[in-house]
């Protein structure tokens, strides 16, 4: 079983610039979440997506957009970044309860995160 | 979404259980506990949940109060590679749509 990986593990950018995080979903799951997490402080949801649809969001402005891909792998976009963006920006994988032929399906599993600076 | 409370941080010794308390009081009937955690580093990983019942794995043993507005996390011998964050979270019908982490409880396990 191939666990949730995320790519890059760091960048710096400067602000106004954009970035593009990515994600492999552990394979079996069809879910996944985005998080950001500023240091000290515990993981904030910023959305879901289910089947290639967002499918929740949290309180994240517009410049924070995502997709994912037929084999379930996803992108974080992250337009006009500002000082602030600079995070551990954590991806988890799932799948909805029942969906999963028995296997474990409330639970999310995280990727190790990538570390996106801001100067 | 329901809120938790946990202490900002515990210590404990090596090799010694350790209870990790989470308040919820305010948890609706159809609300799951989970718990994470995130070791230095590390993206959060799942220890356990429950619904009503007292739960045990491998890696821990959940304990739910009766009233359900309380639960602990019980870790039967504490290694050093149990120093950690630990979130309690609670999740409508057990559904991973979206975790609210707090701000969790900062694990130091001393040799």
């Amino acid at each position: 079983e191939t666990g949730v990986t995320q790519s890059p593990t760091h960048l710096i950018k400067t602000r106004g610039q954009q970035v593009t995080l990515r994600c492999s979903s552990q394979s079996g799951h069809n879910t996944v979440s985005w998080y950001q997490q500023a240091l000290g402080q515990g993981p904030q949801f910023i959305f879901q997506y289910y089947r290639e649809e967002e499918n929740g969001r949290g309180n994240f402005p517009p410049r924070f957009s995502g997709l994912q891909f037929p084999n379930y792998s996803s992108e974080l976009n992250v337009n006009a970044l500002e000082l602030d963006d600079s995070a551990l920006y954590l991806c988890a994988s799932s799948s909805p309860a029942g969906t999963s032929g028995g296997a474990r399906t409330d639970t999310q599993y995280f990727g190790p995160g990538t570390r996106l600076t801001v100067l | 979404d329901a809120k938790t409370t946990q202490p900002n941080s515990m210590e404990s010794n090596e090799e010694e259980p350790v209870h990790l308390p989470c308040n919820h009081s305010t948890i609706s009937g159809t609300d799951y506990i989970h718990w994470y955690r995130q070791l230095p580093s590390q993206g959060p990983e799942y220890v356990i949940h429950g619904l009503t019942s007292n739960v045990n794995n491998r890696m821990a043993s959940l304990a739910i109060a009766e009233d359900r507005k309380s639960s602990t996390l019980i870790l039967h011998r504490a290694t050093l590679r149990d120093a950690a964050v630990y979130y309690c979270i609670l999740s409508p019908q057990g559904s991973a749509r979206q975790l609210t982490f707090g701000s969790g409880t900062q694990l130091t396990v001393l040799p």
